[in-house]
């Protein structure tokens, strides 16, 4: 029973292509995140919505689209990728408003290669 | 950004107790300080994290100074699977935003 699951785990593509990674949660959370960790292993906010709305876009190109068709699914998809769009992307997700502990539960991460 | 200040390293013997430093000088009255740890390249775990109160679950105890500028992190007991780089992040309730530091690498060692 994952609670936040993504797919695919790897993924390896040439400089140009268009991608998508996606993401579902079962924990019944109302929020959901896109984080990236790059070479370097710093970890960074991209984006996070709210119950299907975009509540947080943290400075990232316009080449990265989040869609959530769903509020247990936020999905990233990728235009033009770019060699330093590799990196190992997670998907998290938290219950927000009152009462909650505003956790937040990682995915196991995307590992996408450009080339 | 991370308002967070963590050795880059340490080392603990299998068996005893893991004391991770943290300290958060700049942290707000209604800011929490919650724990992380990454295994080697899996998603980020969630450990821990308290307001003021000294907190303790099945994993981990949570001791935040009375003026709340620094925090400890304590794994009682840790083994080889506690090897890991353990964030301390500090974040107001619901603001759902989570600024990573570069954390401390734990070496658990036999």
């Amino acid at each position: 029973d994952t609670a936040v699951s993504q797919t695919p785990k790897y993924l390896v593509t040439q400089m140009g292509n268009d991608k998508s990674i996606k993401c579902e949660q079962n924990l019944g959370h109302d929020t959901m995140y896109w984080y990236k960790q790059d070479s370097k292993k710093f970890l960074k906010i991209m984006f996070s919505y709210n119950n299907k709305e975009l509540i947080i876009n943290e400075t990232v190109p316009n080449r990265f689209s989040p869609k959530s068709p769903d509020k247990a699914h936020l999905n990233l998809h990728i235009n033009s990728l770019e060699l330093g769009d590799s990196a190992v992307y997670f998907c998290a997700s938290s219950q927000r408003g009152l009462g909650s502990t505003d956790t937040q539960y990682f995915g196991p991460g995307t590992r996408l290669t450009v080339l | 950004d991370a308002k967070t200040t963590q050795p880059p390293s340490m080392d603990c013997a299998e068996g005893r107790a893991a004391n991770l430093p943290c300290n958060h000088s700049t942290i707000s009255g209604n800011e929490y300080v919650y724990w992380y740890r990454q295994i080697h390249s899996q998603g980020p775990q969630y450990i821990i994290h308290g307001l003021k109160n000294n907190e303790t679950n099945e994993m981990a105890s949570l001791i935040i100074t009375e003026d709340r500028k620094s925090s400890t992190l304590i794994l009682p007991h840790a083994t080889l699977r506690d090897t890991a780089v353990y964030y301390c992040i500090v974040s107001p309730y619901n603001f759902n935003k989570f600024y990573f530091g570069s954390g401390t690498k734990l070496n658990v060692k036999p």
